[in-house]
């Protein structure tokens, strides 16, 4: 079936980076945009930004411009959302999230989620 | 930026009682607008798209009307897996989600 399925669990120390995977299965990987998306403990959803797996063309919210890099392996159907300078605010579960293409827009809905990935942020 | 302004925070309801969400937008989002439901420990999952556009497998029972600036979300008959945190999207420009409204059972 379709899914995204993303890398496990991790903690960090202040300063450092983190890179979080997202494998996509049971659809054309190409065909459809990769969005972040994060969730800090009880707080609501901020969009971090998307990538185009087939020309690796990416976008990031201003709030993260500097800081984050969206890469892709297309031979494995895998996205990659490296945050560096890590801050206890950073601290959330990341999601990445498939866009669903409807009408001429920039900007999808997403309608394929990965199961989420917790990173913690703690000296 | 488009500011999105979702409201009620928290409602609480009854099963079998129609629920509705309002979710503002700071200009017109020509009707580029999505419902999530999310539950505790898992990912948000789509409801509607394009302000009215059912995603398969959604019950009938979850409806959305809305255009310029202003967007609903009706649960008709609420059951009890519906009690869940619901959150509207714009996704016009740069996307951006509301605060979240919070279903819970009176």
């Amino acid at each position: 079936q379709v899914q995204l399925v993303q890398s496990g669990a991790e903690v960090k120390k202040p300063g450092a980076s983190v890179k979080v995977s997202c494998k996509a299965s049971g659809y054309t990987f190409t065909s459809y945009d990769i969005n972040w998306v994060r969730q800090a403990t009880g707080q609501g959803l901020e969009w971090m930004g998307w990538m185009n797996p087939n020309s690796g063309n990416t976008g990031y919210a201003q709030k993260f411009q500097g800081r984050v890099t969206m890469t892709r392996n297309t031979s494995i159907s895998t996205t990659y959302m490296e945050l560096s300078s890590l801050r206890s605010e950073d601290t959330a579960v990341y999601y990445c999230a498939r866009g669903k293409p409807y009408g001429s827009g920039s900007y999808d809905a997403f309608d394929i989620w990965g199961q989420g990935t917790m990173v913690t942020v703690s000296s | 930026d488009i500011q999105m302004t979702q409201s009620p925070s928290s409602l609480s309801a009854s099963v079998g009682d129609r629920v509705t969400i309002t979710c503002r937008a700071s200009q017109g989002i020509s009707n580029s607008l999505a419902w999530y439901q999310q539950k505790p420990g898992k990912a948000p999952k789509l409801l509607l798209y394009a302000a009215s556009r059912l995603e398969s497998g959604v019950p009938s029972r979850f409806s959305g009307s809305g255009s310029g600036t202003d967007y609903t979300l009706t649960i008709n008959s609420l059951q009890p897996e519906d009690f869940a945190t619901y959150y509207c999207q714009q996704y016009y420009s740069t996307p951006r989600f509301g605060q979240g409204t919070k279903v819970e059972i009176k």
